[in-house]
């Protein structure tokens, strides 16, 4: 089974600066993608960024990146110029390639406010 | 475009009555899944749909099933509620299933389910 661990339940930011919210995973898949997703409080989960796994270069979002680390099963978020607006849970998800049953897989998620 | 639609938003139900959570697709989406979202962790995985078939199914009880119309919507059914079952329901669509698509669940913003 796939188990996604998020270590920091709480962060917090200034405006305007940067700010990297950690992510593991663990699969025996080689095949899969990664997500993070932001909830803000009203609720509704939106996709920030995804990654391939079969896709070396790092996934690019605007302000949001990521560092995709395969090996290391480590799937990082990188929050540029950090806004008010950023002030939410996020959520890092796994999900694998194949037809069928494809739930994702989420992790308990990462409070991050941002600080005027 | 519409997004993916839920009803109701807000549900309060007694111990041991059983409630009907709905979900509208986006159009042209054929897959819905449900997850369950308890206070302070990620949503978990419950049910997916696709073309009216379940396809997968997440370490719920029977007390919950579900079903997908003709047209794509779904319904969630919860049966002889417990106080645990107190949380945020998410449906989420998708074009495809798996590995047919590369299109990344969108989800709604929500039922959120209270037991007295």
């Amino acid at each position: 089974a796939q188990t996604v661990t998020q270590s920091q339940p709480e962060m917090s930011v200034q405006e305007a600066e940067t700010v990297t919210l950690s992510c593991t995973y663990d699969t025996s898949e080689n095949n899969y993608y990664l997500f993070w997703y932001k909830q803000p409080p009203s609720r509704q989960m939106i996709l920030v960024i995804r990654q391939e796994a079969y896709k070396q270069q790092n996934a690019t979002e605007n302000r949001f990146s990521v560092n995709f680390q395969k090996a290391a099963k480590s799937f990082s978020l990188k929050i540029s110029d950090s806004q008010l607006g950023d002030t939410a849970m996020y959520f890092c998800a796994f999900m694998k390639i194949r037809s069928g049953n494809t739930p994702l897989v989420f992790g308990k998620g990462t409070r991050l406010s941002v600080i005027a | 475009d519409a997004g993916v639609t839920q009803s109701p938003t807000h549900l309060i139900k007694t111990r041991g009555q059983h409630v009907t959570l709905r979900c509208s697709p986006i159009s042209g989406h054929k897959s819905v899944s449900w997850y369950q979202q308890v206070l302070g962790q990620g949503p978990q995985f419950i049910f997916q749909y696709y073309e009216k078939e379940e396809r997968g199914r997440g370490n719920f009880p029977d007390r919950f099933s579900a079903r997908q119309f003709p047209n794509y919507s779904s319904e969630l059914n919860v049966n002889a509620l417990l106080l645990g079952d107190s949380a945020l329901y998410l449906c989420a669509s998708s074009p495809n299933a798996g590995q047919l698509s590369n299109q990344p669940q969108h989800f709604g913003d929500g039922t959120r389910l209270s037991i007295l």
